[in-house]
């Protein structure tokens, strides 16, 4: 079945950059995308970005351009995102989630276990 | 960039009861782009909707989804304890997606 494993609890100073990491098994990793999610303590769901891991094709949410960077590695089957320059306000936690279909682009329905990122 | 706005924020109702959440768009949109998620604390969310009616596996059938334009929603009949969670609304079409602020229903 499909199952995602994402990287685990990062502290951070403000100003610095994290990476979180999300190995997927149990389907073709280059089949479907992948949505990045974010959601800060006691907040709601943030939609960061997406990213096609056969071509590398990405689409970021205006807000987080210029400071997340998506990549996927097919050797892998595994999915990163940057954030750079971070600030109390990323303070959250970050998930990964695969597309429903094929054919979905942006509609998470698979998703991992969370990524806790503390900036503090 | 479409701003999606759930009503009311929260919902206290008690088991056998029916809940009616809804979800308003800033413009219209199509319908098949939307889908509604539910979250239990400490959970990752749960695809409940796609589509704007269509159930994900192994959702139960008192879930169901309606709506076209601007005006979606998540129906839930005849209320069960394990039902307690946020429910979000999502919207994608092309990207970027966006997620409605969250409704919390309360059992």
């Amino acid at each position: 079945q499909v199952h995602l494993v994402q990287s685990g609890l990062d502290l951070k100073w403000p100003g610095a950059s994290v990476t979180i990491s999300c190995r997927a098994s149990g389907y073709i990793f280059s089949a479907f995308g992948l949505n990045w999610v974010r959601q800060a303590p006691g907040g709601g769901l943030e939609w960061m970005g997406w990213i096609s891991p056969s071509n590398g094709r990405t689409g970021v949410a205006q807000k987080f351009q210029g400071k997340v960077t998506l990549t996927a590695d097919k050797s892998t089957s595994t999915a990163y995102m940057e954030v750079r320059s971070l600030v109390s306000d990323d303070t959250a936690v970050y998930y990964c989630a695969r597309d429903f279909a094929q054919s979905s682009v942006g509609l998470p329905a698979y998703w991992g276990q969370g990524s806790q990122v503390s900036v503090s | 960039e479409i701003v999606l706005t759930q009503s009311p924020g929260t919902l206290s109702l008690s088991p056998g009861e029916r809940a009616i959440l809804t979800c308003r768009a800033s413009r219209p949109v199509p319908g098949n782009s939307f889908a509604w998620y539910q979250q239990k604390p400490g959970q990752a969310p749960r695809l409940l909707i796609y589509g704007t009616s269509s159930r994900a596996t192994g959702i139960p059938a008192r879930f169901s989804g309606s709506g076209s334009g601007t005006d979606f929603t998540l129906t839930i009949a005849s209320l069960e304890p394990e039902d307690s969670a946020v429910y979000f609304c999502l919207h994608c079409v092309g990207l970027p997606c966006t997620f409605g602020q969250g409704t919390k229903l309360e059992i």
